[in-house]
């Protein structure tokens, strides 16, 4: 039930771009993206819901394709600030209930 | 930081010792979770709770238990703590804006317990 997140590590220079993809084999309400860095909790980074929608915070973005039950997550031109694990977590069923299952997360490097 | 605080921060036990951690929160919120996180494993779901005394279990709650007596406190007890508990636990708290079924989850800062 854990949705399987793509690639697991990814290391990048400054300005370079990258893609985390998210699956997941049930019908999906919400995803949701996070980051963490070392040593701290997770960091809200935006929320998708179903309908295809997409969504951006500054220069990272987001889309949810309901049909295929995947999500991915778009950072452009990399920052340093951008390092951490980014995690997906979904929401399944009919939403309302708040209880996300993550994926294994994504570790992310940016270089300068 | 959505006024969340965990207790205790850090804490080391043996084999077998009951234990208890708390997640209080300020808000008033009233979905309330508890995730444990380990390496290559993300973060996984223990129990949730929808209210007071309204609690449910998530994807690995064999172990643990959980009450909510007050809205503010949500605690996490493990009867008789094993190694294969060492890990990092997090509270969260779903926040919905007004109109939407989904919010965001705030995390606490973690509790980390090392079961000797």
């Amino acid at each position: 039930q854990q949705p399987v997140q793509s690639p697991q590590a990814v290391i990048l220079r400054e300005g370079e771009d990258a893609v985390i993809n998210c699956s997941s084999s049930k019908a999906l309400y919400s995803v949701h993206w996070y980051r963490q860095k070392h040593g701290e909790a997770p960091v809200f980074l935006m929320i998708l819901l179903k309908g295809g929608e997409q969504k951006g915070h500054d220069k990272i973005s987001a889309s949810f394709n309901e049909k295929k039950q995947q999500s991915s997550l778009y950072l452009t031109a990399s920052q340093l600030s951008y390092s951490g694990t980014y995690f997906c977590g979904t929401e399944i069923g009919s939403g309302n209930t708040g209880k996300l299952i993550f994926g294994q997360g994504t570790t992310l490097q940016v270089k300068p | 930081d959505a006024g969340i605080t965990q207790s205790p921060r850090h804490k080391v036990t043996e084999t077998g010792t009951p234990v208890t951690l708390r997640c209080h929160q300020t808000e008033n919120h009233r979905y309330m979770y508890w995730y444990r996180q380990d390496p290559g494993h993300g973060l996984r779901l223990i129990h949730y709770s929808y209210g007071v005394k309204d609690t449910d279990k998530g994807e690995v709650s064999d172990g643990y238990s959980v009450s909510r007596s007050k809205t503010e406190d949500f605690l996490l007890t493990l009867e008789s703590a094993t190694s294969s508990q060492t890990s990092v636990y997090f509270c969260a708290i779903s926040v919905k804006p007004k109109g939407r079924d989904t919010g965001e989850l705030f995390f606490g800062e973690g509790s980390r317990l090392t079961v000797l």
